[in-house]
C-alpha cells in the first residue's frame, strides 16, 4: 500500500478539465512537506511535472497545475488532449518513514 | 544536458546479488544527492535510499536495511546501488534519480530520472 492515496483512476473527454488527487497525512503532506508530480509514460522513465506544490520546469505546458491544502494535494490537467493519457504520480517526504513517499498512481484516460 | 545512463538489463537467481551503475554527465556530480527507487511490474514507486555524492554518505530505507548498498566513483561521476539476498519480489526496474538542487531540503524532487533497469529475479 502507498503511503499517499491517489485515485486509481480518472477520465475526460478532450478539452476538458480533470483533477487527480493526492492524499497524505500529518507526516508528509500534512507537516507541510513539498508534493511534486511526474508523468510517465508506457516503458518510460517518470518526468517531473510538478515541483515544489505549484511550479511549473520549463518546457512544461501551462494546461498542467498543482495545489496542496491541508493533508492532500492536487494536480490539474485543462485543455485534455490525447497525449495526456498515460499514468500520473504524486511524491513527498515523511518524516515518520525518513524518506521520500510516493502515490499509487493515477491512470488518466482521455474519453 | 544532465544524462542519467544506467546499466543494462539483469537476470539473478534467488539468494544473488545484482549491482546497477548510473553513470551521470551534464553537470557537477558531487552538488547533489542521488536517489534509488523502483517499481515492480504494475506497481507504484517505491523509495531505496539516497547517498550523498559529495561524502558517500547514504540512508536507506527501512524496508531495505541490511540488503541494499549505495556507493559511488567520483572519478567517473558513477553511482552503483547493490543489493544482495534478491528474491522473486524483487523483480522490478530500478531507477536512479537526482535529488533536487538545495541539499538542504529533505522534500525535493527527483529531476531527472536515469532510463531505468530491468532486474529479473527467478530460478
Amino acid at each position: 500500500q502507498s503511503v499517499l492515496t491517489q485515485p486509481p483512476s480518472v477520465s475526460g473527454a478532450p478539452g476538458q478539465r480533470v483533477t487527480i488527487s493526492c492524499t497524505g497525512s500529518s507526516s508528509n503532506i500534512g507537516a507541510g512537506y513539498d508534493v511534486h508530480w511526474y508523468q510517465q509514460l508506457p516503458g518510460a522513465a517518470p518526468k517531473l511535472l510538478i515541483f515544489g506544490n505549484s511550479n511549473r520546469p520549463s518546457g512544461v505546458p501551462d494546461r498542467f497545475s498543482g495545489s496542496r491544502s491541508g493533508t492532500s494535494a492536487s494536480l490539474a490537467i485543462s485543455g485534455l488532449q490525447a497525449e495526456d493519457e498515460t499514468d500520473y504520480y504524486c511524491q513527498s517526504y515523511d518524516s515518520s518513514l525518513s524518506g521520500a513517499v510516493f502515490g499509487g498512481g493515477t491512470k488518466l484516460t482521455v474519453l | 544536458q544532465v544524462q542519467l545512463v544506467q546499466s543494462g538489463a539483469e537476470v539473478k537467481k534467488p539468494g544473488a546479488s545484482v549491482k546497477v551503475s548510473c553513470r551521470t554527465s551534464g553537470y557537477i556530480f558531487t552538488s547533489h544527492f542521488m536517489h534509488w527507487v523502483r517499481q515492480a511490474p504494475g506497481q507504484g514507486h517505491d523509495w531505496m535510499g539516497i547517498i550523498n555524492l559529495s561524502d558517500g554518505t547514504t540512508s536507506y530505507a527501512q524496508k531495505f536495511q541490511g540488503r541494499v548498498t549505495m556507493t559511488r566513483d567520483t572519478s567517473t561521476s558513477t553511482v552503483y546501488m547493490e543489493l544482495s539476498s534478491l528474491r522473486s519480489e524483487d523483480t522490478a526496474i530500478y531507477y536512479c534519480a537526482r535529488d533536487g538542487p538545495d541539499t538542504v531540503k529533505s522534500d525535493n524532487w527527483f529531476d531527472p530520472w536515469g532510463q531505468g533497469t530491468l532486474v529479473t529475479v527467478s530460478s
